[in-house]
């Protein structure tokens, strides 16, 4: 596609129940990011996938949170077990190759009650 | 690790008036910086960047910004806002020196609003 897309654009959860979000980068993009918007606060990087390599998970705040990438094209995000405050504005972003030429998803804002 | 300070969290503005957005970073041997904007529920947009060569640096929509290095400083300018620059502004820094150029780290950004 022309850009990168997320889905869904937004999500309301029950404390506890488990999400999937997901994030289709620009086709031929082999760098593929997840990063994390809280309110008021700028953004947390979550992790980071290039081509075949072992992904950067270093970013992500529990064990709770796990993203996989298939066929270095698609990637999920899945928070399981969620709590109110991973409640944020989850943005994805791809870029070609390593570096910082990145185009941002318009995220999903996902909201536990 | 590297951090990114944006002084101001809020930044009313009259229509073309200029404005300056202020963003400050850890030291480092080698940066890139940047400034991104956020338009309500959208993604975030390259404004501008600076990798080397000249330290101002001009960007979309008549902004520039000036990389100061013994200030480790990288301000954003404008010298006559409109109603539709209206929009968050985050600053960003990306450190080559670690031979890691994998991630940005952002300050928490500036809420433009320009006032008629």
């Amino acid at each position: 596609g022309a850009g990168v897309s997320q889905s869904p654009s937004n999500k309301v959860t029950e404390k506890g129940k488990d999400v999937e979000l997901r994030c289709d980068p620009i086709s031929g993009h082999t760098a593929l990011y997840w990063y994390r918007q809280s309110l008021g606060q700028g953004l947390e990087f979550l992790i980071y996938f290039q081509g075949n390599s072992a992904p950067d998970k270093s970013g992500l705040p529990s064990d709770r949170f796990s993203a996989e990438r298939t066929g270095g094209s698609v990637s999920t995000l899945t928070i399981q077990r969620t709590q109110q405050e991973d409640s944020a504005v989850y943005l994805c972003a791809s870029s070609l190759g390593q570096g910082f030429r990145y185009t941002f998803g318009s995220g999903t804002r996902l909201t536990v009650v | 690790a590297q951090s990114v300070t944006q002084l101001d969290s809020q930044v009313p503005v009259f229509e073309e008036a200029p404005v300056e957005l202020r963003c400050n970073y850890s030291s480092s041997v080698s940066v890139y910086l940047f400034w991104y904007v956020q338009y309500p529920n959208q993604g975030l947009q390259l404004l501008l960047k600076y990798l080397s060569g000249s330290t101002l640096v001009k960007g979309i929509n008549g902004f520039e910004a000036e990389f100061n290095k013994s200030q480790t400083s990288f301000h954003l300018r404008k010298p006559s806002v409109h109603i539709s620059d209206t929009a968050e502004y985050f600053c960003a820094v990306g450190d080559f020196s670690s031979g890691s150029a994998r991630q940005l780290t952002f300050g928490s950004g500036t809420q433009l609003t320009v006032l008629p």
